[in-house]
């Protein structure tokens, strides 16, 4: 298995310029999760997903959307990129049922706008 | 609402000896589960351990063990024998019954040789 793939790995943006960063997973897990997490802080909850068609804001949804059409996939969108934008970003992904112990996270995205 | 709350910005720890790291959580789900993740300098989240909210035991993985104090709605990371490689970051995180995973600002730990 692969596991939680991000795609891509570095993006360097111009401001008001847009972008999709994808986050794929093969488990078959219900629940998939977007962070971002700024230099030296924790991970603030962007959107999160609890099935395909099923979206729902985090802590710090704005400037961002997201859409869940199948199990695997759960992209996030950038509209007019700004430069509070610039951080990592994280994809989880979490199994359902019991017997669920851990969040399966993907290997991040670096993205700067500038 | 949930919330994880970790008091210590940064530790320091001698090599060999344990530390616990703090964690509390408000939640007023009935079904939750608590993690601890590891970040080290080089940016991936590591897995480390996990408490559901209905276990009796404390969990344990190896040199990492949860002090899950329910009532006080407590989660200490307790890491024994520290060794150098264990400097890193260290996040708790809560998922309550709607699968929001909600994580805590992190503490910073440093082992001294």
């Amino acid at each position: 298995n692969a596991g939680v793939t991000q795609t891509p790995k570095f993006r360097i943006l111009k401001i008001g310029q847009s972008m999709t960063l994808q986050c794929a997973q093969d488990m078959n897990h219900n629940y998939m999760y977007w962070y971002r997490q700024d230099p030296g802080m924790g991970l603030k909850l962007i959107y999160y997903s609890v099935g395909a068609g099923i979206t729902d804001k985090g802590e710090v949804p704005n400037g961002y959307n997201v859409s869940r059409s199948t199990t695997e996939d759960f992209p996030l969108r950038l509209e007019l990129a700004a430069p509070s934008q610039t951080s990592v970003y994280f994809c989880a992904s979490f199994r359902s049922a019991g017997g669920d112990t851990e969040a399966f996270f993907g290997q991040g995205t670096r993205l700067t706008v500038v | 609402a949930q919330k994880i709350t970790q008091t210590q910005p940064g530790m320091f720890v001698q090599e060999k000896e344990a530390v616990t790291l703090d964690c509390t959580y408000d939640t007023s789900d009935p079904s939750y589960g608590l993690f601890w993740y590891k970040q080290p300098s080089s940016g991936e989240m590591i897995f480390l351990i996990y408490q559901g909210s209905y276990d009796q035991q404390n969990a344990t993985e190896g040199r990492y063990s949860l002090n899950f104090q329910k009532a006080r709605k407590s989660a200490n990371l307790v890491i024994s024998a520290s060794q150098l490689g264990d400097s890193a970051m260290y996040f708790c995180a809560m998922r309550g019954s709607n699968y929001k995973l909600t994580f805590g600002k992190g503490t910073l730990l440093t082992v001294n040789p």
